[in-house]
């Protein structure tokens, strides 16, 4: 059992379009962080979320944590080819530093 | 500043054989952490290293060393390799512990035939 459930797996759209994705979970995190890969790199840290209903923007991408801290979303807006990669998202609980990483959101936007 | 490196990028090896990873965190980073990643299990990690100490352990058998010498440099061995070893072999750095806000290195992607 996955500790932290992405969803979707897989998103492939055009160029424009808006998309969100989700990191679910059942425990509580003190924070959790969201990365993105690209093929052939590793990951990529872009935001850390800390306290429940905080949201957060960079540039055309928007994170929100649940008020539970036990999920977390992140939606793009007018989505860029450049957008294209794997989306990770990660986090510690029960009082461990060790984090566990979802299997991430596959998303390819075409031009 | 630069950032974490990881060598070498692509590794082919046989069954049976072993491999050894390195890893060169970012400067003044003590805490290296290595992650395994595949398709499918996603990523999993295997130990952390600080002070040239193991800290933290994974859940992967005792094929999967590693080690840290004193400027914070870290290796990674692998011994009797199995082609499920295939993998994206993952180096994170961070400043004094484990953590999920992390740096990481661009990988070593492992093929074992």
């Amino acid at each position: 059992t996955q500790l932290l459930e992405q969803s979707p797996q897989f998103l492939s759209i055009q160029e424009g379009e808006n998309l969100t994705v989700y990191c679910n979970s059942s425990s509580v995190f003190s924070s959790l962080q969201w990365y993105r890969q690209e093929p052939g790199e590793g990951p990529v840290l872009l935001v850390t979320v800390v306290t429940g209903g905080e949201v957060k923007k960079l540039k055309r991408l928007t994170f929100q944590f649940g008020d539970a801290r036990k999920d977390s979303s992140l939606h793009i807006t007018a989505a860029q080819p450049g957008d294209t990669g794997l989306y990770l998202c990660a986090g510690a609980t029960g009082g461990s530093y060790i984090p566990t990483f979802g299997r991430g959101t596959s998303l390819i936007v075409h031009p | 500043k630069a950032g974490v490196t990881q060598t070498p990028r692509y590794l082919i090896k046989t069954r049976g054989q072993q491999v050894t990873l390195s890893c060169s965190p970012i400067s003044g980073h003590r805490s290296v952490s290595w992650y395994q990643q595949t398709p499918g299990q996603g990523l999993q990690f295997l130990f952390e290293y600080f002070s040239e100490t193991q800290r933290n352990k994974g859940n992967f058998p005792g094929r999967f060393s590693g080690r840290q010498f004193s400027n914070s440099r870290s290796e990674m061995n692998v011994s009797t390799l199995e082609l499920g070893d295939s993998a994206l072999y993952l180096c994170a750095s961070s400043l004094v512990q484990v953590s999920a806000e992390a740096f990481f290195g661009q990988g070593t992607r492992l093929t074992v035939v």
